[in-house]
């Protein structure tokens, strides 16, 4: 088990221009989840997906992001016409329904710069 | 509306003076409080996971407490290794995903 991975750890892109992470969850995790950080700021929660069904959107996610998890494994986020405003920390987390709680396991995130 | 608050934003110690850190929460039925550590420029770390009012956890310098309104994280003897941002986040009960809702965080430095 070698954790919850995200790519690219960087990105750097010009306003306008469209970008695509990729989150590679534990295996055998149903449960993925992908939030946004700010500097200063607690992560937000932006998507959920329950293996491949996407059951729930934050307000934050507006029409110019989506996301997908095709066969419930691996799951992206794709930004369109970046603004500057996007700029942050996106995390992606995955977690087993496990009784009580559902403990989330965070990825390294994937920094993403606009100019 | 769910809500969670940390404080102090900011804390610096000296290595070797305990203390704690406060996250006081409002919540439509508390499904799990969870505490995490985030280290500059990497993801949170899950710490612990809490479920009711009296429970505790312990890790090596660390111990999270939990009341019906806030948790408290304690930091015994810290070392300079101990420096970094902590989050507190809780589950609701009435999310049916359990997505999590995050204070802002308080950020230790540890001085040797």
């Amino acid at each position: 088990d070698t954790g919850v991975s995200q790519n690219p750890r960087h990105k750097i892109t010009k306003r306008g221009q469209n970008v695509t992470f990729r989150c590679d969850p534990i295996s055998e995790h149903n449960r993925l989840y992908w939030y946004r950080q700010t500097l200063g700021q607690g992560p937000e929660f932006l998507t959920y997906f329950q293996n491949e069904a996407q059951l729930e959107k934050s307000r934050l996610l507006s029409d110019r992001f989506s996301a997908e998890r095709p066969k419930g494994s691996f799951s992206t986020l794709e930004i369109q016409r970046t603004e500057q405003g996007d700029s942050a920390m996106y995390l992606c987390a995955s977690s087993l329904v496990e009784g009580q709680g559902y403990t989330q396991y965070f990825g390294p995130g994937t920094r993403l710069t606009v100019l | 509306e769910d809500q969670v608050t940390q404080s102090p934003e900011a804390l610096r110690l000296q290595e070797g003076e305990s203390s704690s850190l406060n996250c006081s929460y409002t919540v439509s039925g508390l499904r799990g409080l969870f505490w995490y550590r985030q280290d500059p420029g990497k993801g949170p770390e899950f710490l612990f996971t809490l479920y009711s009012a009296g429970e505790e956890k312990e890790k090596e310098r660390l111990k999270a407490t939990l009341t019906k309104k806030e948790s408290f994280l304690h930091i015994t003897a810290p070392k300079p290794e101990d420096s970094a941002t902590y989050l507190c986040a809780v589950q609701a009960g009435s999310s049916t995903t359990g997505k999590l809702i995050f204070g802002q965080g308080t950020t230790l430095q540890v001085k040797p």
